[in-house]
């Protein structure tokens, strides 16, 4: 138990379909990041919120859009996905500040068909 | 732009041995540095951490060692044991909120 909780653990969905991964987490942390993992890549920094404010959006296509509603629950919302954006979509909660440990959930394994 | 490397992509040791996990990270502003363990079908999961004040940090068998000279990063873990079995990262952090990873060396442990 890492105390941090994604779901659903797997999806699949179609390139015209709209779904959202959730993430919630229970440490008392106030900072959420989203990161996508791609076999033999390594891990991309997708989005980080400070304070349920977004303060890092690597270059990400407008297809993912974040949600932080409070510091706890952190979404991702996809639509019109395409096949290279299958891979594991992992969730991190850290204390703000940056330079902190993250706590990683167990990832939403998504794939596009 | 900047990226974290490691030397062996895996690397397999006896039951009981000692495992040396390396990384060489590329940002000279890199202050922090975590390293992680991601078992399959799992996130990643916080090992250790050290900061670009000092050069070693020892856990529960484990030790990281930090040469910001060549900006190279390590991991031993003492006394290898079948659960080590996992994908270890390295991690360098140079600025607020920026985490750059490696692409994870396999750990292999042997019977």
């Amino acid at each position: 138990e890492t105390g941090v909780t994604q779901t659903p653990r797997h999806l699949v969905m179609g390139m015209t379909n709209k779904k959202s991964l959730k993430c919630e987490q229970h440490l008392g942390h106030n900072a959420m990041y989203w990161y996508k993992q791609s076999a033999k890549k390594p891990l991309e920094l997708m989005f980080v919120y400070s304070l349920e404010e977004r303060v890092e959006n690597n270059s990400v296509p407008s297809r993912f859009s974040p949600e932080c509603p409070n510091s706890s629950h952190l979404f991702l919302h996809l639509h019109t996905l395409q096949p290279e954006d299958s891979a594991l979509y992992l969730c991190a909660s850290s204390r703000t500040g940056g330079d902190q440990p993250q706590h990683f959930g167990d990832g939403t394994r998504l794939s596009i068909l | 732009g900047e990226s974290v490397g490691l030397h062996l992509p895996t690397l397999s040791v006896q039951e009981g041995d000692n495992s040396i996990i390396n990384c060489a990270y590329s940002n000279s502003a890199s202050d922090y540095f975590i390293w992680y363990k991601q078992e399959s079908g799992k996130g990643p999961q916080f090992i250790i951490d050290i900061r670009s004040n000092m050069d070693k940090r020892q856990g529960q068998r484990v030790t990281v060692l930090l040469n910001k000279t060549v900006k190279h990063l390590s991991l031993q873990i003492a006394a290898t044991q079948p659960g080590d079995s996992a994908v270890y990262f390295c991690a360098e952090i140079p600025g607020t909120y920026k985490y750059i990873f490696g692409t994870g060396t396999r750990l292999k442990v042997l019977a």
